[in-house]
Formats: structure tokens, sequence, C-alpha cells
């Protein structure tokens, strides 16, 4: 079966510019996660959906940051404004059933 | 203080040794263990999942978990070049809520 699929791989965009990067998960997997990983870091989790409901987003910055999924399938992950700060890999993951999580290649954004 | 502690390395060791890799955590909540493994530019790649304490074995990897002391371990047995990654260890409190990772553990494996 084909994995979770992100796009795009990279970006590079100027500080205060707005960003957005999409999520498709395995098929047939309810709950998806963004995870942000700074460089020589673990991965930290943003948000968590069960379906299309956000069940767990305490750590996602809520002044620039938003999400969502739609029909509880692809997801979409923005920031406006982006800082310097959000350089970084933003990995999405899925699972079904609360089973493992299964990670996508993630998107590299690079803000200058 | 971080909830996972995990050895940063660099580790570097020859093709064929026994490689240990280990993490610390604080949360005795945490009941589901992980260890993924991450080449570069790529995202996470699960390898070994517990649940609760004792140990598993898959293929060359044994990954052990003893609650008691919040310590868990991922042994690689034959250590082969393609091995050469970051490798994750990973915790959660209840199956599919957020995992909590280690910063992760930079090993190369000289052939």
């Amino acid at each position: 079966e084909a994995g979770v699929v992100q796009s795009p791989r990279y970006k590079i965009i100027e500080k205060k510019q707005p960003v957005a990067f999409w999520c498709n998960p395995i098929s047939g997997h309810n709950t998806l996660y963004w995870y942000r990983q700074n460089l020589g870091q673990g991965p930290e989790l943003l948000i968590r959906y069960e379906n299309e409901e956000a069940v767990d987003d305490s750590q996602l910055p809520k002044d620039r940051f938003s999400a969502e999924r739609l029909k509880g399938v692809d997801s979409t992950l923005k920031i406006q404004p982006a800082e310097l700060g959000d350089s970084a890999v933003y990995l999405c993951a899925s699972t079904r059933d609360q089973e493992t999580q299964y990670f996508g290649p993630g998107t590299r954004l690079l803000v200058l | 203080q971080k909830e996972v502690e995990q050895d940063p390395g660099p580790l570097s060791v020859p093709e064929g040794a026994i490689v240990s890799l280990n993490c610390t955590y604080s949360n005795s909540a945490f009941q589901y263990f992980m260890w993924y493994r991450q080449y570069s530019r790529k995202g996470p790649e699960l390898l070994m999942y517990t649940y609760s304490s004792g140990n598993k074995e898959d293929g060359r990897f044994t990954a052990q978990v003893d609650k008691s002391s919040k310590y868990i371990s991922l042994f690689i047995r034959d250590s082969q070049p393609s091995d050469s990654a970051t490798y994750l260890c990973a915790m959660s409190a209840t199956s599919g809520s957020r995992l909590t990772f280690g910063e992760g553990t930079q090993l190369t494996v000289n052939p």
C-alpha cells in the first residue's frame, strides 16, 4: 500500500510570508498527526486529528499556525506569517485505530 | 528537564559490531515504547514497538523495556553499513496518542 504522501518536499520563503503544507495519509487511516522536527531534535506533535476532529492541538501556536482536515482524509497545515524560527521539517503521520504511527517523508521549510 | 533523554552521539562502530542504543524517561505514564530509524532527509520509519516491560526480538534487532528503571534499549546485532542512520526512541501514555521522542542517536557503521 502507498505510504503517507506530503507536498511540497522543500519550501523556501521569506519571513512574514504565508506557507502551506499538504498531507495525504495512508488509505483507511482515521488518525492524522502533524509533527515539527527541528534540526538535531526528535519530532514534536503540533496537532492530532481523529477523522475530521482536532483532538490534541495544545502544542499548536495558534496565533500563526492553522490546520484543517476536510472530510477526514487529506490535511493542510498553514503558517501565516512565517518567522525565522519556523525553519524545520514538518512531518505528517497517520494510523488506523490507534495503532502504530507511520510517517511521511516530511516538508523541509527554510525561512529567510 | 526533558521527558525523554537520549544520547545524541555520534556513535561510530565497525561492521559486524553489536550496537546498544538507550533512552531514559521521567513520565511513569508511558506504556508504549517505540524505536524509529530515520535516514537523512527521510521520515522516521518504525523499527520496534513494545507495550509495557519486556523484550522483543525481530531479526537482528532486540528492544528491551525496563519500566521500573524507566530505561529502554535497542540492540543491533551484526551491524551493517545500511544501518547507518539516526535512531529515535519514542513513547506514549496511550495507544495512538502523541509520541514523545528522544533527540535521536546518529549511528555510523563503517565497512
